[in-house]
């Protein structure tokens, strides 16, 4: 079981706003930065958010992040189909000295 | 930038694997690089970082003991040790660049390459 929880699915209608939340711990998100990636199937992660609420160059402004204590969000406005994929979140675990990911979360359009 | 692994392959329960990734398109040596696998129909998970001199190295408790990470800057390449493989690591391994630092801000992402461990 991961040290980040995140709902397995979530899903909405095009042109819908959703987030898809992301709950850690102090060790954690209450310590650093959240990156999000989007993989779709049979591909490699992309990142879309880096620390907490950068955006990358290339990456939708329908897509936002956002941290408050020891949780995390990814907010995705204007829902299109081409955004259905897996969404994770991620963040260095300062007790385990490494890397945490959350479980996914499915995202349906 | 592009990260190619390769490497994988199938591999009897018990044995050793080793993982390579050709980096290119940046200066190898200014980052430090992750390994994150994947295993088939799974989430992702983090398994080791290493600094860009080798200075540093992590790895997830359920590679400690068993798998070693290094890198060669001369020939931009990282690679990852596997010994003693259980059946549990049996997984889609990539090679990641940490963008900023060694905390895992991870941008660029290879392919990844299929290790499967199984009798």
């Amino acid at each position: 079981q991961s040290l980040l929880t995140q709902p397995p699915s979530a899903s909405g209608t095009p042109g819908q706003r959703v987030i898809i939340s992301c709950s850690g711990g102090s060790s954690n998100i209450g310590s650093n930065t959240v990156n999000w990636y989007q993989q779709f199937p049979g591909t490699a992660p992309k990142v879309v958010i880096s620390t907490n609420s950068q955006r990358p160059s290339g990456v939708p402004g329908r897509f936002s992040g956002s941290k408050s204590g020891t949780s995390a969000s990814l907010a995705i406005s204007g829902l299109q189909s081409e955004d259905e994929a897996d969404y994770y979140c991620a963040a260095w675990d300062d007790n385990l000295n490494g890397l945490v990911f959350g479980g996914g979360t499915k995202l349906t359009v | 930038v592009q990260m190619v692994e390769s490497g994988g392959g199938l591999v009897q329960p018990g044995r050793s694997l080793r993982l390579s990734c050709a980096a290119s398109g940046f200066i190898f040596d200014d980052h430090a690089l992750h390994w994150v696998r994947q295993a088939p129909g799974r989430g992702l998970e983090w398994v080791s970082v290493i600094t860009w001199n080798g200075g540093r190295i992590a790895y997830a408790d359920s590679v400690k003991g068993r798998f070693i990470v290094s890198r060669d800057n001369a020939r931009n390449s990282l690679f990852l040790e596997m010994n003693s493989l259980r059946p549990d690591d049996t997984a889609l391994y990539f090679c990641v660049r940490d963008r900023s630092g060694y905390y895992g801000d991870l941008d660029y992402w290879g392919r990844g390459t299929l290790v499967t461990v199984s009798s």
